[in-house]
């Protein structure tokens, strides 16, 4: 059974660095084809992908981020962390973490989601 | 960046009605596109993947299609557990773009 959990701070201040850490079971990103990503979802509104990490630790970024994304794995333990730097209230979102297939790309188990608000 | 125009943006339909939910893409993305359904509070959940495929534990009344870079989510007699958001996914180039969601309901 594949699991994936999300753990953030809850709440931080502009300008501060969000630390996001996917915790997972039931897969292994040392497994030829396996990736995780990240997308994030303001409140009442739509999907944004942000990063994903390949078994290879070949990672891709969402460019409209530019360049505050930074996205990595602890294979050892099956975690994979996101950071963004400098945040601000658009950053305020429930993000996911997905486990990602390499046919397709296809992200076919979710998290629950780690909502974070960021508020002065 | 590849542009997934989804619609309609919203949809009330019958119990067992035929539903269908399409999203256009900008340009050629192949089969690399998903569908995915989120309930009020939940994560998304896959549907379909490669256009047509259906994924696990998923009830053979969702079904996907391609024809040229439109594609199609098909729910061939909507139930009660079926409301909630639909949202198509572009997995052919970074970066990976989502659909707008169509918010389904039971009229």
């Amino acid at each position: 059974q594949v699991t994936l959990k999300e753990s953030g701070p809850g709440i931080l201040q502009p300008s501060q660095t969000l630390s996001l850490t996917c915790t997972f079971s039931g897969f292994s990103l040392s497994t030829y084809g396996m990736g995780v990503g990240w997308i994030r979802q303001p409140s009442g509104k739509g999907l944004e992908w942000l990063a994903n990490i390949w078994w290879d630790d070949d990672k891709y970024y969402n460019p409209s981020l530019k360049n505050r994304l930074t996205i990595s794995k602890d294979t050892s333990n099956n975690q994979a962390f996101l950071k963004i730097t400098n945040v601000d209230t658009a950053d305020t979102a429930t993000y996911y973490c997905a486990r990602m297939g390499a046919t397709y790309y296809v992200m076919d188990a979710w998290g629950q989601g780690a909502s974070v608000t960021v508020s002065s | 960046d590849i542009q997934m125009t989804q619609s309609p943006a919203s949809l009330s339909a019958s119990l067992e009605e035929i539903v269908t939910i399409t999203c256009q893409a900008s340009q050629d993305i192949g089969n690399w596109l998903a569908w995915y359904q989120q309930k009020p509070g939940k994560s998304p959940q896959l549907l379909i993947y490669g256009a047509t495929s259906l994924a696990d534990g998923v009830p053979s009344r969702f079904s996907g299609s391609r024809s040229g870079t439109q594609y199609s989510l098909k729910i061939s007699r909507l139930q009660v557990e079926d409301p909630g958001i639909y949202y198509c996914l572009q997995g052919y180039s970074a970066p990976l773009t989502f659909g707008s969601g169509t918010k389904l309901e039971i009229k």
